[in-house]
């Protein structure tokens, strides 16, 4: 069966530092998202890109954020400047086209973000 | 703000019993829910969704009910198992999924053998 994949699962980085969490979706969607989850809290949207552009993001998701699609099966977040606030669980999602009446996200195992 | 709102924090269950993990939502927007499981350090994995279009959606143990003038969702597991401890997370989203998911803030499911 299909799934998201996520590298690496841990990245411990120093406070200050660029990181570039990567994701390959299911092959045949067209739907890209990238969520988190601080411990403790719930799943937050951070970014929703289509078409090779942002559709949407949060306020989470300032400027030192930023999502690229690099070629046909990797999705890639990058974070600039890390802060020790960014640490968190970091999940990719990837959804099929829209036109369709349900259109579930499926969820990669994430990567563990660890900024010190 | 929350939009999604779970606010059972835990629930024990018999094994063999009826499990019923619900939801609230104030979005009126929202037009598309969906259930997911989570284990510790693993992605969630989805479960079951539902349509505003419906109000019941059934798959094998699972079944999902949405009251849209209530705003309430819920999901029944049942038989309960054992595997199916985990953290639960209700999840809503507009435009008929093609938009971001909001999540409630999770139910933890135990299965007592």
């Amino acid at each position: 069966e299909p799934e998201v994949t996520q590298t690496p699962s841990h990245q411990v980085t120093q406070m200050g530092q660029e990181v570039i969490l990567r994701c390959v979706p299911i092959s045949n969607h067209l739907y890209f998202y990238w969520y988190r989850q601080i411990l403790g809290q719930k799943v937050e949207f951070l970014v929703s890109f289509y078409n090779n552009e942002i559709s949407e993001k949060s306020e989470i998701f300032d400027d030192q954020f930023s999502v690229e699609r690099p070629d046909g099966s990797n999705f890639t977040l990058k974070i600039r400047s890390t802060k020790l606030e960014d640490s968190a669980m970091y999940f990719c999602a990837s959804s099929h086209t829209s036109g369709t009446r349900s259109n579930e996200q499926f969820f990669g195992p994430g990567t563990r973000l660890t900024v010190l | 703000d929350q939009q999604v709102k779970q606010n059972s924090p835990s629930l024990s269950v018999q094994e063999g019993r009826i499990s019923i993990l619900n939801c609230d939502y104030t979005n009126s927007m929202f037009d598309y829910f969906l259930w997911y499981k989570k284990y510790p350090a693993e992605g969630p994995t989805f479960l079951i969704s539902i349509s505003s279009i419906k109000d019941k959606n059934e798959d094998g143990r699972f079944t999902v009910f949405l009251n849209k003038s209530a705003k309430h969702l819920s999901l029944h597991i049942v038989p309960s198992q054992p595997g199916d401890s985990a953290v639960y997370f209700c999840a809503a989203s507009a435009n008929f999924g093609n938009e971001k998911l909001t999540f409630g803030t999770g139910t933890r499911l135990t299965i007592i053998p």
